[in-house]
């Protein structure tokens, strides 16, 4: 079975900083891979996604995301968190064609 | 907003009760999903539908929930005999294909929250 871990709980930073989230995966294979935000009180939406090609990948609000094949790991970043930041953070994997499996995800934090 | 709709929001229900839930997805999308999210986890898959077609069920699915989507439109997911672990968050997801590259757009809806008391 597919296991997406998600190495931080809860993350706490102030405006400005870096932020790095860490995605680890255990599936051989080709898999797909995404990540989600959650804002308080809203759906899931897709920050980003990684088929094939280019392992570093932008998504929407300056996200982007590294995928090493050899790692298992496809780690979100984003060089300047703002407080509109602040949600829930998922990483999915895919491997067939209908089932996409979440880590347990991330708190973001972001103080003003 | 014409994302994929889900009600009710909330749903408070007693013990041994059954509830039943709604989604209605983005108009043109073949296949629709359910997950369930408890506290502190993510989501996890529960079953899926091409069309009118249920194809998977996940090992949750326990023989107390049944999913249904008539005529290959809305969906909906009924537990009988409710019971307190079945308090979670039942999240539903429309796609036009599957999650792969094939597919140009995934939608879930906000979620009908379940708490059995």
């Amino acid at each position: 079975a597919q296991s997406v871990s998600q190495h931080n709980h809860h993350v706490i930073l102030s405006e400005a900083a870096s932020l790095e989230l860490g995605c680890n995966y255990s599936y051989g294979g080709t898999v797909n891979l995404f990540w989600y935000v959650q804002y308080p009180g809203q759906h899931l939406q897709l920050l980003l996604k990684y088929f094939s090609g280019d392992p570093l990948v932008k998504g929407i609000k300056g996200f982007e995301a590294e995928f090493i094949k050899s790692k298992f790991s496809f780690n979100l970043r984003k060089p300047s968190v703002q407080w509109s930041d602040t949600a829930e953070y998922f990483c999915a994997v895919n491997r067939d064609d209908y089932k996409l499996s979440f880590g347990a995800g991330t708190t973001v934090t972001v103080r003003a | 907003d014409t994302g994929v709709s889900q009600n009710p929001r909330h749903k408070i229900t007693k013990r041994g009760q059954n509830v039943t839930f709604r989604c209605d997805p983005i108009s043109e999308h073949n296949r629709l999903y359910w997950y369930r999210q408890t506290l502190g986890q993510g989501p996890e898959f529960l079953t899926y539908f091409q069309n009118e077609a249920q194809l998977e069920k996940s090992r949750l699915l326990s023989d107390r929930f049944s999913a249904e989507r008539p005529k290959g439109s809305f969906s909906t997911l009924e537990i009988q005999r409710t019971e307190q672990g079945d308090s979670a968050m039942y999240l539903c997801a429309s796609t036009k294909t599957g999650w792969g590259p094939m597919n140009t757009e995934a939608f879930f809806g906000q979620g009908t929250r379940l708490t059995v008391v």
